[in-house]
């Protein structure tokens, strides 16, 4: 089954560090990009970044440059997501998404709670 | 600069057709675009790619009911015979050079 599946939900404290991740299976992990979408409570999605697994070439969004950091691990078919401080603000729901150009496998999200 | 427009909110009503629109900014009329559909505390969902010349490609299992359409810079989604579980909201999204830009999305309810 072609699939993206993500980790489980996660509750940190304010400056804490954080490491989501998101692994493929089904399909050939390192011929498509796999991009972070967020989606803050009750708002709509935003694109954050994408890396593309097969070389780690990665974009940012302007809004979350150097707010986050995108790797993949090849060889175990894994993205991943991480903040080295979290902030309150960073409380939402994280997908990862599969997609050259359009995004045509979501995976189930990640949710993030960052509260003191 | 890329920007996705959509109306926040459409209504409709079972078993009718609704029609939602994507509008693509100033400069950027021959993009294509792609649908996603998120019902209520789900995940989003994939549902097709729509080239500016109105050609489209479904995702898997996609109903024969939604379809897409293009006229200059806008893009449409058509339902049609609308079900209790197309009220969702829809996000279109779009791609350039080194981004991707989703649309506010519009929250459609099924009467």
């Amino acid at each position: 089954e072609v699939q993206l599946v993500q980790s489980g939900a996660e509750v940190k404290k304010p400056g804490e560090s954080l490491k989501i991740s998101c692994k493929g299976s089904g399909y050939n992990f390192i011929s498509y990009w796999i991009g972070w979408v967020r989606q803050m409570p009750g708002k709509g999605l935003e694109w954050m970044g994408i890396i593309y697994p097969g070389d780690s070439d990665t974009r940012y969004s302007p809004s979350f440059q150097g707010q986050v950091t995108i790797s993949a691990d090849k060889s175990i078919r894994t993205a991943y997501l991480q903040w080295s401080s979290l902030k309150a603000s960073d409380t939402a729901m994280y997908y990862c998404a599969r997609g050259t150009d359009e995004f045509d496998l979501w995976g189930q999200g990640t949710l993030v709670t960052v509260s003191s | 600069q890329l920007v996705l427009t959509q109306s926040p909110s459409a209504s409709a009503s079972l078993g009718a057709s609704v029609k939602l629109t994507c509008t693509l900014s100033s400069g950027h009329s021959s993009y294509a675009i792609a649908w996603h559909q998120q019902q209520p505390e789900k995940g989003p969902r994939y549902l097709m790619k729509l080239n500016s010349d109105g050609s489209h490609n479904k995702g898997d299992g996609i109903p024969d009911r939604f379809s897409g359409s293009s006229s200059g810079a806008e893009r449409y989604l058509t339902i049609s015979s609308l079900q209790s579980e197309d009220e969702a909201d829809y996000y279109c999204q779009t791609w350039g050079t080194g981004i991707w830009v989703f649309g506010g999305g519009t929250k459609l309810t099924v009467l």
